[in-house]
């Protein structure tokens, strides 16, 4: 079973609207939560940590759920420059911080 | 102040043959993690880099090594070059006393022939 699993999509929505993505992860001992983002061809760059209580930043939202072990990030009205790989991610810190990636959800917002 | 820089940023090689990948830390960082992402996959970890010690690997073979150098820079070498072995390699880099944020490296994209 995977670390981390996640929905790959392609979730093409139009500008405006309202997506979620989508995380499970398999260690109940994590301990770190994280979304990044990943253009095209391009190295992967920290979007948001998780928090338990969750946490927003302008129009991105995250979610935890220790008990399901599940992580879910929320755009609001979105924008053509969304369009990229989001990338759920989980942290042990009893291995070293090791991360553990999903596969990464493509997002494309469309006009 | 510099982020993390890796080079080469693209290279070829034939199967068989052996590579180097070559990775500085941001600023005042001192570990290094390597990553290999192939194609429609997600970063996949293949070891952690610390006080110039191998400190955490991940499931790959003895044919992946690497090595931190006084400095905190890092070289990731792969022997025996299997086709399989083509990806984007990245380098991340976080400061072991706040080690929940890393911070990647562009990455070197190789191409087994």
């Amino acid at each position: 079973r995977k670390e981390v699993e996640q929905d790959p999509g392609p979730f093409n929505v139009p500008e405006g609207a309202t997506v979620a993505f989508n995380c499970t992860y398999s260690n109940s001992a994590s301990q770190s939560f994280f979304w990044y983002r990943q253009d095209c061809r391009k190295e992967p760059k920290l979007l948001m940590s998780v928090y338990s209580s969750g946490n927003e930043d302008g129009r991105f939202t995250a979610q935890l759920n220790r008990a399901s072990q599940y992580i879910s990030l929320l755009i609001r009205d979105s924008k053509l420059s969304d369009s990229a790989t989001y990338l759920c991610v989980v942290a042990d810190s009893n291995t070293g911080n090791q991360f553990y990636f999903g596969t990464g959800t493509s997002l494309t917002v469309i006009p | 102040d510099a982020g993390v820089t890796q080079s080469p940023t693209h290279l070829i090689k034939t199967r068989g043959q052996q590579v180097t990948l070559r990775c500085s830390p941001k600023s005042g960082h001192d570990t290094v993690s390597w990553y290999q992402q192939a194609l429609g996959q997600g970063p996949q970890f293949i070891f952690q880099y610390y006080e110039e010690e191998e400190r955490q690997r991940g499931n790959f073979p003895d044919r992946f090594s690497g090595h931190q150098f006084p400095n905190y820079s890092s070289e990731l070498n792969v022997n025996a070059l299997l086709l399989g072995d083509s990806a984007l390699y990245l380098c991340a880099s976080s400061l072991k006393e706040a080690g929940n944020t890393i911070y990647f490296g562009e990455g070197s994209w190789l191409t087994v022939v």
